[in-house]
């Protein structure tokens, strides 16, 4: 069954590093996202990407964060200079359509020290 | 906000008894899913239910919809020590599917 796959399974940065998360969406899917979870907490939207453009992203998701599709496979969440409070899990999903049921990767841990 | 709110909290069953979780949510929909998250893990969808759906089967989950009190439920028989997890409902806010979760059930089954 196909899935998304996601790496690394855990990041350790400094504070002021950057860092890219990459996922690999399910092939045929067109909608691709990025959500976080800090522990103990609710799981957050952070992006759509449709079309290769951003579609929506939260408020969370300021001018230190982007997403790039660089290819036909890879879809990649870059955080420029991380903070202390950007330490969480983050997932990526897919979905064939923006209505249908969205398939989440495993996730990375990104611990900011 | 499209946000789904579960209720209760948290539950705790023996192995064997149904579990029932609940979702509110606030405005029109087109759809509600639900969504399972194992302590640690990513979200594993479980269901989805139409908004002209009434009731949606799937093995051992039974999802109920009712848009008149905009609200749905969630029915896990013969529950399993496996069914330990915390679980979501979400609606996509727009087009653009973006998922707006609630806090969660957290449901411990004791075997």
């Amino acid at each position: 069954e196909p899935e998304v796959t996601q790496t690394p399974s855990h990041q350790v940065t400094q504070m002021g590093q950057e860092v890219i998360l990459r996922c690999v969406p399910i092939s045929n899917h067109l909608y691709f996202y990025w959500y976080r979870q800090i522990l103990g907490q609710k799981v957050e939207f952070l992006v759509s990407f449709y079309n290769n453009e951003i579609s929506e992203k939260s408020e969370i998701f300021d001018d230190q964060f982007s997403v790039e599709r660089p290819d036909g496979s890879n879809f990649t969440l870059k955080i420029r200079s991380t903070k202390l409070e950007d330490s969480a899990m983050y997932f990526c999903a897919s979905s064939g359509t923006g209505y249908n049921e969205q398939f989440f990767g495993p996730g990375t841990r990104l611990t900011v020290l | 906000s499209q946000q789904g709110e579960e209720d209760p909290q948290a539950l705790s069953i023996q192995e064997g008894e149904n579990a029932t979780m609940n979702c509110s949510y606030k405005t029109s929909i087109n759809n509600l899913q639900w969504y399972r998250q194992n302590s640690g893990r990513g979200l594993v969808h479980l269901i989805l239910i139409r908004s002209n759906e009434r009731e949606k089967h799937s093995g051992r989950l039974r999802v109920t919809l009712d848009t008149s009190k905009k609200s749905s439920s969630l029915l896990i028989t013969a529950s399993r020590a496996a069914d330990t997890a915390s679980y979501f409902c979400a609606t996509p806010y727009n087009q653009g599917g973006k998922l707006i979760f609630g806090q969660g059930t957290e449901l411990s089954v004791k075997p």
